[in-house]
């Protein structure tokens, strides 16, 4: 069964700083897609970033980075030049193409110190 | 705003009611999934439709239930509520049926708070 290890409960990061927050999956499948969601305190879970299993190259959408290490199996989101509205939970997911069921980490909650 | 809408925003209700969600996906989705975020549970997949036919079910109970029409609204219907189902409800939705490598957007969310 896939899983989804956020190791991370919480991280603190000062503004304007680069922070990274941890993910491992764990899968048997060869194609998935890996995908991380920001979840501030309003409650609604908010797309971030997509890194697709047969990749090349690492995702990057503006400030957030994936940093995909396949034979790791770690899918870590880098969000650089923190900002206080980054403030938030942060769950990565992964969904196997076998397997219609997305499965999601704990999540991280990032705080961003001004 | 990610396009997906869902209401009620809050539900408020007695153990044993039955109350229903509603999600309507982006324009153009045709896959709906539902899920269940809980202080204990985190975030679980309940059941995907697609076009108007379920998919996939993941930790749905029996007591839920869930369909989408044909003008692809989707609508969550959960019976004989305890407290424990207390939660925050999400809609999520998808172009289509390709499974991992779709990004799924998700709704405000409902919550539902059990009494």
């Amino acid at each position: 069964a896939q899983k989804i290890t956020q190791t991370q409960p919480g991280m603190f990061v000062q503004e304007k700083e680069a922070v990274t927050l941890d993910c491992t999956y764990d899968t048997s499948d060869p194609s998935y897609g890996l995908f991380w969601y920001k979840q501030p305190s309003s409650g609604e879970m908010i797309f971030l970033i997509y890194q697709g299993s047969y990749d090349q190259q690492n995702a990057t959408e503006g400030r957030y980075s994936l940093n995909f290490q396949k034979a790791r199996k770690s899918a870590n989101l880098v969000i650089s030049a923190s900002q206080l509205g980054d403030s938030a939970m942060y769950f990565c997911a992964m969904r196997e193409d076998n397997n219609n069921d997305m499965r999601f980490g704990a999540g991280t909650r990032l705080t961003v110190k001004p | 705003d990610s396009g997906v809408t869902q209401t009620p925003k809050h539900l408020i209700t007695a153990t044993g009611q039955r109350v229903t969600l509603r999600c309507s996906p982006r324009s153009g989705d045709l896959s709906v999934y539902w899920y269940q975020q809980s202080l204990d549970q985190g975030l679980q997949f309940l059941i995907q439709y697609y076009n108007g036919e379920e998919r996939a079910k993941g930790n749905i109970l029996e007591r839920f239930s869930a369909q989408q029409f044909p003008d692809l609204h989707s609508e969550l219907n959960l019976s004989s509520l305890e407290l424990g189902d207390s939660a925050l409800y999400f809609c999520a939705s998808s172009v289509g049926l390709t499974s991992g490598q779709e990004t799924q957007y998700f709704g405000p969310g409902t919550r539902l708070l059990v009494l």
